[in-house]
């Protein structure tokens, strides 16, 4: 069965360091998602991709944040400077439509800034 | 905004003993609410996708209903492999891609 991978499952930086996490999407889905959860809060909206570009992007989505498709089957997230209440958990999305489709979550990415 | 609101925050159910969860949504234009399970350090799971009032879908011992201002998660017989923090989520959908608001969760914790 198709799934969402990714990579690190837990990364470790030091504050002001950029991270990088990495995700695979299940291959013939069009629509790209990344969403956070801080320990004991609610997973949480970051931002949305499609057709190579950012459809949509919440607050929490400053410029320290990116997201990029380098090829046909990656899509990451950038933090360029990490700061102590960026640790989280990073969950990874992919769905196959816009609506009414289900999406498909990673295992999450567990990033600690010490 | 879209808000979502899970209840209980909690439930300790011995095997066997049913119960159901709620979820209560403030949206503007349901567009489909969907419940995940998430399970300690993982990410969510999709159990269920519920499209308009009335609508009804089960998976073994999972059965979730919708209303016009909320749905529950009905747990029949749970075993222990059912525990799970249970998560519903609302679309906000805009040109292009669908924002999941999620409520809070209902952690359940199903005793042998």
């Amino acid at each position: 069965e198709p799934e969402v991978t990714q990579t690190p499952s837990h990364q470790v930086t030091q504050m002001g360091q950029e991270v990088i996490l990495r995700c695979v999407p299940i291959s013939n889905h069009l629509y790209f998602y990344w969403y956070r959860q801080i320990l004991g809060q609610k997973v949480e909206f970051l931002v949305s991709f499609y057709n190579n570009e950012i459809s949509e992007k919440s607050e929490i989505f400053d410029d320290q944040f990116s997201v990029e498709r380098p090829d046909g089957s990656n899509f990451t997230l950038k933090i360029r400077s990490t700061k102590l209440e960026d640790s989280a958990m990073y969950f990874c999305a992919s769905s196959e439509g816009q609506v009414p489709y289900e999406q498909y979550f990673g295992p999450g990415t567990r990033l600690t800034v010490t | 905004e879209d808000q979502v609101t899970q209840s209980p925050e909690a439930l300790r159910l011995q095997e066997g003993e049913s119960s159901s969860l709620n979820c209560s949504y403030t949206v503007s234009g349901l567009r489909g609410l969907f419940w995940y399970r998430q399970d300690p350090g993982k990410g969510p799971e999709f159990l269920f996708t519920l499209y308009s009032a009335g609508e009804e879908k089960e998976k073994e011992r999972l059965k979730a209903t919708l209303t016009k201002k909320e749905s529950f998660l009905h747990i029949t017989a749970p075993k222990p492999e059912d525990s799970a923090t249970y998560l519903c989520a609302v679309p906000k959908v805009k040109a292009a891609g669908n924002k999941l608001t999620f409520g809070g969760g209902t952690r359940v914790l199903v005793k042998p």
